[in-house]
Order: structure tokens, then C-alpha cells, then sequence
């Protein structure tokens, strides 16, 4: 079963809104928690990560949120512009326990001039 | 669902020996999976994409000659990283596509940690 879900295949929002992308796990070993994002044709790239000991990091216009308690993450982009579409991959690992990194099967974010 | 594995976890070789690894789609059938390598700073680099029954598709850099991809079936996908040298270090990462899922829709594996002494 998959440990970690993105319920949302997709997600249209209007520019200038915010996005929020939702994330939730099941295993709560995972303790390291990150966001790609991904063009057409290429790889994913790094976003912004969080630690289990934080429940927010901002980093510019993307902030993640992290609530342990629900084993639920979300990414909020703000302001949302058009190059900001593009497919968003969750992932997570329990890195104490030395495990490699699990991702969600995404969601592609459409920003509407 | 949607559960892609990967084998071995990780693997430890000397350098100019040869690593297979596997990547199979254990409940879905996948007509495309992708090969990455994961580099500092956790971007995910593309490697190639293949699809069943076809040659890979090599991303510019990548010397096909030395990282040879299979795609034999629906369900499995190999990467076989020939003559591996220290260099060749990293963490790599198969994804898959199902075949009736939305073409961005992939499921990733564990990737496999290898060490090239």
C-alpha cells in the first residue's frame, strides 16, 4: 500500500491565488519530509523540505506545513504564477532508521493567467 | 495500489564490475518507466525513459553504452550500470507509469543505494 498519498491528481488555480497542495502519510517513522517539483521531460528538483521537529518552514512564496498528528503536509504557494505549474511530488523518509525516500504519486498544478 | 519496487536496496561492488538493477510495477501495469539519479542537493536527475517493448529514451549526458535499460515487460524495467567506477556512486530512483493513469501520474520506487569502491 502506498505510504505516501497525494489524493489531488490535479489542481487548477487562478494566478495571483494561492495553491495548496496536500500531502499524508501513514508510516509515522517518516521524520524528513520534502517537495519536488516537476517539468514536462525533465527530473524532479528540490523545493523546500521539513524536519518533524518543525511544524513550518517558508522559503519565498512556498511555505510547507507539517501536523504530525495527522500524518498531513500541505505546500502553499503565494502569490501563484504561471511557471509555478508543473507536476508536485511529495516525499518523505525516516531518516533515523537510515531509509531512503518515499514519494506520492503527485499532483500537477495549473496556474490560469 | 501503486506499488513500485525496487532490488537490490543497495548494493556494494568493485569498480569495473557490473550492477543490475530492477525495477517492477507489482500491481499495475506500466508501458513507461523512468530511470533517475538523485544528486547533491536531492534534485532528481532524469536519466532515460523506457518503454515496453522499445529502446530507451537516453537524456542528453547520459552514456547509454554504460547504463543499459530494459524494459522487457509491463511489469519490469533494468538498469544495468556497466564497468562501474567511483563516479558512478549515487542513488538511483525507477519510476512508473500506469498504463491507463494520467501520463504525469508516476510511482516511485526506493531507489537503490550504489557504492562503488
Amino acid at each position: 500500500d502506498q505510504q505516501v498519498k497525494q489524493n489531488s491528481p490535479s489542481l487548477s488555480v487562478q494566478e495571483g491565488r494561492i495553491s495548496i497542495l496536500n500531502c499524508d502519510y501513514t508510516n509515522s517513522m517518516f521524520d524528513y519530509f520534502l517537495w519536488y517539483k516537476k517539468y514536462p521531460a525533465e527530473g524532479p528538483t528540490f523545493l523546500i523540505s521539513i524536519s518533524s521537529i518543525k511544524d513550518k518552514n517558508e522559503d519565498g512564496r512556498f511555505t510547507v506545513f507539517l501536523n504530525k498528528s495527522a500524518k498531513h503536509l500541505s505546500l502553499h504557494i503565494v502569490p501563484s504564477q504561471p511557471g509555478d505549474s508543473a507536476v508536485y511530488f511529495c516525499a518523505a523518509s525516516a531518516r533515523n532508521y537510515g531509509q531512503n525516500f518515499v514519494f506520492g504519486p503527485g499532483t500537477r498544478l495549473s496556474v490560469l493567467p | 495500489g501503486a506499488v513500485v519496487s525496487q532490488h537490490p536496496s543497495w548494493v556494494i561492488c568493485k569498480s569495473g564490475t557490473s550492477v543490475k538493477i530492477e525495477c517492477r510495477s507489482l500491481d499495475f501495469q506500466a508501458t513507461t518507466m523512468f530511470w533517475y539519479r538523485q544528486f547533491p542537493k536531492q534534485s532528481l536527475m532524469l536519466m532515460a525513459t523506457s518503454n515496453e517493448g522499445s529502446k530507451a529514451t537516453y537524456e542528453q549526458g547520459v552514456e547509454k553504452d554504460k547504463f543499459l535499460i530494459n524494459h522487457a515487460s509491463l511489469t519490469l524495467s533494468t538498469l544495468t550500470v556497466t564497468s562501474a567506477h567511483p563516479e558512478d556512486s549515487s542513488f538511483y530512483i525507477c519510476s512508473a507509469s500506469p498504463r491507463q493513469g494520467r501520463e504525469e501520474t508516476q510511482y516511485f520506487g526506493p531507489g537503490t543505494r550504489l557504492l562503488v569502491l
